[in-house]
């Protein structure tokens, strides 16, 4: 199984700060063939459920602000929230979907300094 | 609109069983690989199982794999869990996912608001 490793575990960051959360994963999700990294990102606001944010480590998804950015490749990758934002406080997670299981960081949780 | 709506969680003891579903609308189900994801109060996200477009392929977490089984019927846009054996680490909030593809997951597009699964005695 691919391991997922986030850090921190929490961060807290002044409003219109940036914030850096990272992801690594215990093997490669880039897949050769098609130079894509298998890797989401999603974003949990307290009592909702998760909501996605970016897929193929960098694309955002529809309607996701342009703050919210993905980078990385390989077995290391970076989500980045360039100015902070009050309805930004949730915890994030990294899922990796270059093989089964489906596995998941254990969550970074993003709070307002 | 996207709705994912789950049910069938509750209170079972340990060793019972619980079957859980999930209505979807909003989108084309037979296009979408469902999966299942758990969240255990206050912990985070786990994979539990996915089926395939077809049915034809199934995908199980180690934890669960020969205790739960998944299903779908694309006529009734509908994604079932059999859940057996049920044990107290088993206890969460179910989402059911969709992710696109045909075959295997991939990132999960759309997230219900889940069913609680409680084990215990």
């Amino acid at each position: 199984d691919i391991v997922m490793t986030q850090s921190p575990d929490s961060l807290a960051v002044s409003l219109g700060e940036r914030a850096t959360i990272n992801c690594e994963s215990s093997q490669s999700v880039l897949y050769s063939s098609n130079d894509k990294n298998y890797l989401a990102w999603y974003q949990q606001k307290p009592g909702q459920p998760p909501k996605l944010l970016i897929y193929w480590a960098s694309t955002r998804e529809s309607g996701v602000p342009d703050r919210f950015s993905g980078s990385g490749s390989g077995t290391d990758f970076t989500l980045t929230i360039s100015s902070l934002q009050a309805e930004d406080v949730a915890v994030y997670y990294c899922q990796q979907y270059y093989s089964t299981p489906l596995t998941f960081g254990g969550g970074t949780k993003v709070e307002i300094k | 609109e996207v709705q994912l709506l789950e049910s069938g969680g509750g209170l079972v003891q340990p060793g019972g069983s619980l079957r859980l579903s999930c209505a979807a609308s909003g989108f084309t189900f037979s296009s979408y690989v469902m999966s299942w994801v758990r969240q255990a109060p206050g912990k985070g996200l786990e994979w539990v199982s996915a089926i395939s477009t077809s049915g034809g392929a199934t995908y199980y977490a180690d934890s669960v794999k020969g205790r739960f089984t998944i299903s779908r019927d694309n006529s009734k846009n509908t994604v079932s869990l059999q859940m057996n054996s049920l044990r107290a680490e088993d206890t969460a909030v179910y989402y059911c996912a969709p992710s696109r593809g045909s075959v295997t997951p991939k990132w999960v597009d759309y997230w219900g608001q889940g069913t609680l699964v409680t084990v215990s005695s």
